[in-house]
């Protein structure tokens, strides 16, 4: 079983609707988690980090966390066609970072 | 404030060589990572150092790579003879401490490696 498991996509929304990402993992202990953002040919950017169980938003993203369901995505509002890019998510385990295999976002116009 | 420094940004080998890379930290930030990033994967942690010791290097092939940290800041990582599979792009990353809940780090521009 993989340690964080995303659907590689590619996930198709048009412009201005809302793209839903999203993340499991196995590691029951993990506390931190985080989404990372990144463009073809780029470095992985961090977006959203979180910490506790439900909502977290900043701007146009928002980040759920469920511990007991082991599942934590990424909603984002709006979508324009910049968000076009491949989401990580990423699991803290014992001081490290686990990664998924990311999923690839499309937004048309 | 300065980001990741990494170079060189790319390298084309062919196998059996060897090649180095070299990564510059966040000035002040004590813990730096080195991932593997092959296509259509996420980073893999290779190995991470807290100043100028390591933390982790167990997915570190320790037969062919190797890595260093001297002074605590500049690292260079190496791989010597290269195959054909370690063709991918190499993160370095770079956080101001080795926190359980703040564990944000800031990738370099990668290093893109093609072994023929």
């Amino acid at each position: 079983q993989k340690e964080v498991e995303q659907n590689s996509g590619p996930l198709s929304v048009p412009e201005g609707a809302i793209a839903s990402l999203n993340c499991t993992y196995s590691d029951r202990g993990s506390q931190s988690f985080f989404w990372y953002r990144q463009y073809s040919g780029k470095s992985p950017e961090l977006i959203m980090f979180i910490y506790s169980n439900g909502d977290k938003e900043d701007g146009r993203f928002t980040a759920q966390l469920n511990k007991a369901s082991q599942y934590v995505s990424l909603l984002i509002r709006d979508s324009q066609p910049s968000d076009s890019a491949t989401y990580l998510c990423a699991v803290e385990n014992t001081d490290k970072l686990i990664f998924g295999t990311g999923t690839r976002l499309q937004v048309f116009p | 404030e300065a980001g990741v420094a990494q170079s060189p940004r790319y390298k084309i080998i062919e196998k059996r060589q060897s090649v180095a890379f070299w990564c510059n930290p966040i000035s002040g930030h004590a813990t730096l990572y080195w991932y593997q990033q092959i296509l259509g994967q996420g980073p893999k942690l290779l190995i991470q150092f807290q100043n100028n010791g390591v933390v982790d290097d167990s997915q570190l092939p320790k037969d062919r790579f190797s890595a260093e940290r001297l002074k605590g800041v500049d690292s260079t990582l190496k791989i010597q003879p290269a195959k054909l599979e370690d063709s991918a792009v190499y993160l370095c990353a770079s956080s101001p401490w080795a926190g359980t809940l703040a564990n944000e780090q800031f990738f370099g521009p990668g290093t893109r490696l093609t072994v023929l």
